[in-house]
């Protein structure tokens, strides 16, 4: 079955710096692969999406990169805000719409 | 439309009750999923509907758990016989079943603590 890995369970950066989030995946049949931001008391908020043909897509500030060789997937946070602290998952859709998620990173942006 | 609602919020209840939670999703989306999310860890999925037709269930999705949605708008979920490891954020999420079917709207959760 799938299974899905982040590399770090918490990562604390400056305010200002850039971010970088890894996620490890098992199962290469995904069609698609998802970055995810929950805050707490909320539910998770669909980021950015990188289709599986792809390997890198840009968004406002941020950046997903996928390498299917090493089934690595990244998010990459520009110019980090405090508003950016929150758990990241990322997670593995198929043209199902079915979401596998990983188990999640704790950002924290210190002033 | 404010974005996918759920009620309870919260649900404390005696273990071997029934409880049921509603999920109202975005209007104009057909697709409807549940998920439970325990501390700590990402959500996992439970079922989910495109319009009335229930699609695909888990096999987290126990005998004692149901869910519905009879008429292609809001859902329930059913949890019979609840048991101390049924405590859990219940996630409910909607998404449209075009291009941008992926990017599912999660409602707040329904957080149920079994005593």
């Amino acid at each position: 079955g799938e299974s899905v890995g982040l590399h770090l369970p918490t990562l604390s950066v400056q305010e200002g710096d850039n971010s970088i989030i890894n996620c490890a995946y098992s199962n290469s049949a995904s069609d698609y692969f998802i970055w995810y931001k929950q805050e707490s008391g909320k539910g998770p908020q669909f980021i950015i999406d990188i289709r599986s043909n792809m390997d890198k897509r840009q968004g406002q500030r941020v950046t997903v990169l996928l390498n299917k060789t090493v089934k690595h997937l990244s998010l990459q946070i520009a110019a980090t805000q405090p508003g950016d602290s929150a758990v990241y998952f990322c997670a593995l859709s198929t043209n199902a719409g079915k979401s596998t998620f990983g188990d999640g990173t704790t950002l924290t942006v210190k002033p | 439309d404010t974005g996918v609602s759920q009620n309870p919020r919260h649900k404390i209840t005696k273990r071997g009750q029934n409880v049921t939670f509603r999920c109202d999703p975005i209007s104009e989306h057909n697709r409807l999923y549940w998920y439970r999310q325990t501390l700590g860890q990402g959500p996992e999925f439970l079922t989910y509907f495109q319009n009335e037709a229930q699609l695909e269930k888990s096999r987290l999705l126990s005998d004692r758990f149901s869910a519905e949605r009879p008429k292609g708008s809001f859902s329930t979920l059913e949890i019979q016989r609840t048991e101390q490891g049924d405590s859990a954020m219940y996630l409910c999420a909607s998404s449209s079943s075009g291009t941008r079917f992926r990017e599912q709207f999660f409602g707040p959760g329904t957080r149920l603590t079994v005593l």
